[in-house]
């Protein structure tokens, strides 16, 4: 099944403390990206990554860092977070950036920041 | 930011009754796609129209595009219950740009 997979589904985490979000697709999709959701403001894009080893900054990349070392894989990682980054985190792939195909999205990550 | 705009915020109807919506956005586009969300779910694509194009449909939906007023609306015909959901554009502001605008979404709740 075609699909892409998050993981935690939920965290809950103290202020400073490291963590990482991992985010999987089984499709050979290109195109991964990170989004944060958060009431009124909609889906903001975070990182995006348009092949193994190329990413850049979305509109909120204060905070956050990516890696993609492999096609499948796109981590999103909170060095230090901070409350403000309490949100609900999607992952999402595409064939390829350009706009011209739809993204799958993850299931969401709802991460609280203590 | 650069944030689209969905208007209106929410809508309830009744069921068999027709919900549009719309959204607006800032800058050129390439393609625009509108997406739904289930309560707190992963977004699902519902349909794409590309920037030549004016209308387009898909089952029950129908979208139109206006580019000279940089806005699209979806239309959905015969609502369900099942429709309740909340629903997004999204645009590329600008042909190989990779970084994808959604908007705020509306909250649409059909009533059986």
């Amino acid at each position: 099944e075609a699909q892409v997979t998050q993981n935690p589904r939920y965290l809950i985490t103290v202020t400073g403390k490291k963590l990482t979000v991992t985010c999987s697709q089984n499709m050979n999709h290109e195109y991964m990206s990170w989004y944060r959701q958060d009431p009124g403001l909609g889906l903001r894009q975070i990182y995006y990554s348009m092949n193994v080893e190329v990413t850049d900054k979305g509109d909120v990349p204060e905070g956050y860092k990516v890696s993609r070392k492999e096609k499948r894989n796109f981590p999103l990682i909170l060095e230090s977070p901070s409350p403000n980054q309490t949100s609900l985190y999607f992952c999402a792939s595409s064939f390829d950036g350009s706009g011209s195909y739809e993204q799958y999205f993850g299931p969401g990550t709802r991460l609280t920041v203590t | 930011s650069q944030q689209g705009e969905e208007d209106p915020q929410a809508l309830s109807i009744q069921e068999g009754e027709n919900a549009t919506m719309n959204c607006s956005y800032k800058t050129s586009i390439n393609n625009l796609q509108w997406y739904r969300q289930n309560s707190g779910r992963g977004l699902v694509h519902l349909i794409l129209i590309r920037s030549n194009e004016r209308e387009k449909h898909s089952g029950r939906l129908r979208v139109t595009l206006d580019t000279s007023k940089k806005s699209s609306s979806l239309l959905i015909t015969a609502s369900r219950a099942a429709d309740t959901a909340s629903y997004f554009c999204a645009t590329e502001p600008g042909r190989g740009t990779y970084k994808y605008i959604f908007g705020t979404g509306t909250r649409l709740k059909v009533l059986a």
